[in-house]
């Protein structure tokens, strides 16, 4: 079975400041790791993804993600957060290379100016 | 370059009528995925073809929900005696099967309102 959890249900930061949104990931065998956007009656865009190697991922937009094994957490994170990068941000899962995806519940960003 | 395409984008219909919907994959893409998502929820898994065969069924796929994909290019989503339950956003995705992490790529989605 795998499971991912998204604790925080939004984030609220100042437009400038670091983002960060947290994931942690429950899955048997090596974990393939995916951070989506999803913008207001859009369907999900894809950010970037954790194969083995790097434990930090360089995506889409300014953003990165840290890999981490022993605490099974895949945080999203950009350094300094624009207004436009208000959305809702998905972590998913899966235990292979390709098949379905198992997606958190997502973590709403308000970027303030 | 097209992305993944979804017919239509939404949908109002009244219980206990049937509805269709349509996806576009991106060209050339041999897997096509279904997803729904409800208000205040992440994307839960439906179904997923390879080329034309379909391959897994999430057992949320009720028996009054059918998928098709004829010739392994776009695909249905046919969903019959609709419940208000079954109001939702139907999301399609797409990837090419080739050595590597596959990524799934998402057209924009169907709402669906039942009344």
């Amino acid at each position: 079975a795998q499971s991912v959890a998204q604790p925080e249900d939004q984030v609220n930061v100042a437009e400038g400041n670091p983002l960060t949104v947290k994931c942690t990931y429950s899955v048997s065998g090596n974990p393939y790791l995916f951070w989506y956007v999803q913008y207001p009656n859009r369907g999900l865009q894809f950010l970037l993804k954790y194969i083995t190697g790097d434990n930090l991922v360089k995506g889409s937009y300014g953003f990165e993600a840290e890999f981490n094994k022993s605490q099974t957490s895949f945080h999203l994170k950009k350094p300094s957060a624009l207004v436009s990068d208000s959305a809702l941000y998905f972590c998913a899962v899966r235990s292979h290379s390709w098949g379905k995806l198992q997606f958190g519940a997502g973590t709403q960003v308000v970027v303030t100016p | 370059d097209t992305g993944v395409s979804q017919n239509p984008r939404h949908k109002i219909t009244k219980r206990g009528q049937n509805v269709t919907f349509r996806c576009d994959p991106i060209s050339e893409h041999n897997r096509l995925y279904w997803y729904r998502q409800t208000l205040g929820q992440g994307p839960e898994f439906l179904t997923y073809f390879q080329n034309e065969a379909q391959l897994e069924k999430s057992r949320l796929l009720s028996d009054r929900f059918s998928a098709e994909r004829p010739k392994g290019s776009f695909s249905t989503l046919e969903i019959q005696r609709t419940e208000q339950g079954d109001s939702a956003m139907y999301l399609c995705a797409s990837s090419l099967d080739r050595t590597g992490v596959e990524t799934q790529y998402f057209g924009p989605g169907t709402r669906l309102l039942v009344l």
